[in-house]
């Protein structure tokens, strides 16, 4: 069965520093991987999409990048975290060439003050 | 950005009773989706839907879908404490499989 992992669970960041998500999926190959930002109380905004190791396309221009170094591995990263950066951050996965189910990992609160 | 809408925002009931949510969208699709989240948790998939279907069911669980007015709704029978939480559709347009959410429904479901 499949599994995804994401890590740490809640993290408090100050204004200016880096910030490192990171999300894991075990039991698939080739996965389509995401990440999503929820805002409290909205719903989920798409912010980077992989298809394979090293493509990333963003959909929203903003203060964050992702990366995908292996097939599973799926990283957001900012250099300067803003206090508007505060939320919900999940990762999700899909199998390619299906009608698009995503399975969700269990989510990563950030707060930055 | 997000396409669907549901309706209503929020919903309370008592356990037993029927909980009906909708979903609109604004775009031609291929599937639609909805799916389940606990607070502070991640989303779990329930049902998913295609632009060829009128209804689907899965256990406690009715989605129906009307593409001329680019609707959907999700019916949970005979609902349960066990079933509070927030309810998202989500639409897959033709093309890569992106989902694009709705605003969400909190279900309050009381003993």
């Amino acid at each position: 069965s499949q599994t995804i992992h994401q890590w740490p669970a809640t993290l408090v960041q100050p204004v200016g520093s880096p910030l490192s998500l990171e999300c894991t999926v075990e039991g698939t190959s080739n996965p389509n991987l995401y990440w999503y930002r929820q805002a409290a109380g909205r719903g989920l905004q798409l912010l980077f999409y992989s298809v394979g190791i090293g493509q990333i396309s963003s959909e929203v221009p903003q203060n964050l990048s992702a990366s995908r170094p292996q097939d599973r591995q799926f990283i957001l990263s900012s250099k300067k975290l803003l206090l508007s950066d505060s939320g919900f951050y999940l990762c999700a996965w899909s199998r390619t060439g299906t009608s698009g189910e995503q399975y969700f990992g269990p989510g990563t609160r950030l707060t930055v003050t | 950005s997000q396409q669907g809408e549901e309706d209503p925002q929020a919903l309370s009931i008592q356990e037993g009773e029927n909980a009906t949510m909708n979903c609109s969208y604004k775009t031609s699709i291929n599937n639609l989706q909805w799916y389940r989240q606990n607070s502070g948790r991640g989303l779990v998939h329930l049902i998913l839907i295609r632009s060829n279907e009128r209804e689907k069911h899965s256990g406690r669980l009715r989605v129906t879908l009307d593409t001329s007015k680019k609707s959907s709704s999700l019916l949970i029978t005979a609902s349960r404490a066990a079933d509070t939480a927030s309810y998202f559709c989500a639409t897959v347009n033709t093309g890569f499989q992106k989902l694009v959410f709705g605003t969400g429904t909190r279900l309050l479901v009381s003993p």
